[in-house]
């Protein structure tokens, strides 16, 4: 069975720090896609980040980048200088085929001014 | 270019009754998706289409039915509502690369 892991229900972070999200995941696969989605409050999921599994580097988009460690099947996501707009849920999501997707439960990140 | 639309945002069941949750996207791709949300847990995935005929069932298809009209529309049937049932349900599309997902505002189903 394909399972994705946040052992993080809720996380807090002062405005301008930086706050590291933790995901795990189980899988067989050798070849895959992880995801790290934002859920605001208005409910829409949002993409912040995406890795491929063959890729050694760990991705970054701005503000956002990943720990990427295939060998532990770890998926974390840095968060720095945290902002106010960043609070919301994140969930950490898995790929095996573009088709199958699995979520985790999500952390729930509130930034404190 | 709205993206991806669901119908209705709310809609509120009594337990036997069914009901149809509408989506369309405009981006031209070929993979569409159904999800729900249940508190204190991430999407899990109902039921998918990779193109145009075609449909899968994905990690929790018990009591759902889907139809993949044309390209741009993908709804879920429920065809006798179960309180079980009461959830926020998703709707995607898969872009160009199919990995990417873009979401739809999510319809609110309470069964009573």
């Amino acid at each position: 069975a394909q399972t994705v892991t946040q052992s993080q229900p809720e996380m807090s972070v002062q405005e301008a720090e930086t706050v590291t999200l933790s995901c795990t995941y189980d899988t067989s696969e050798s070849d895959y896609y992880l995801f790290w989605y934002k859920q605001p409050p208005s409910r829409q999921m949002i993409l912040v980040i995406r890795q491929e599994a063959y890729k050694q580097q760990n991705a970054t988009e701005n503000r956002f980048s990943v720990n990427f460690q295939k060998a532990a099947k770890s998926f974390s996501l840095k968060i720095s200088d945290s902002q106010l707009g960043d609070a919301a849920m994140y969930f950490c999501a898995y790929s095996p085929t573009g088709n199958q997707f699995y979520f985790g439960t999500g952390t729930s990140l509130t930034v404190i001014p | 270019n709205a993206g991806v639309t669901q119908t209705p945002k709310f809609q509120v069941l009594k337990t036997g009754q069914s009901m149809t949750l509408q989506c369309a996207q405009d981006m031209n791709h070929n993979s569409m998706y159904w999800y729900r949300q249940d508190p204190g847990m991430g999407l899990r995935l109902i039921y998918y289409s990779a193109s145009e005929g075609t449909t899968d069932k994905g990690e929790v298809p018990n009591g759902y039915n889907v139809s993949r009209l044309n390209k741009r529309e993908f709804s879920l049937r429920l065809e006798s509502a179960a309180p079980s049932q009461t959830s926020v349900y998703f709707c995607a599309s898969g872009g160009r690369d199919r990995y990417e997902q873009y979401f739809g505002p999510g319809t609110r189903l309470t069964v009573t």
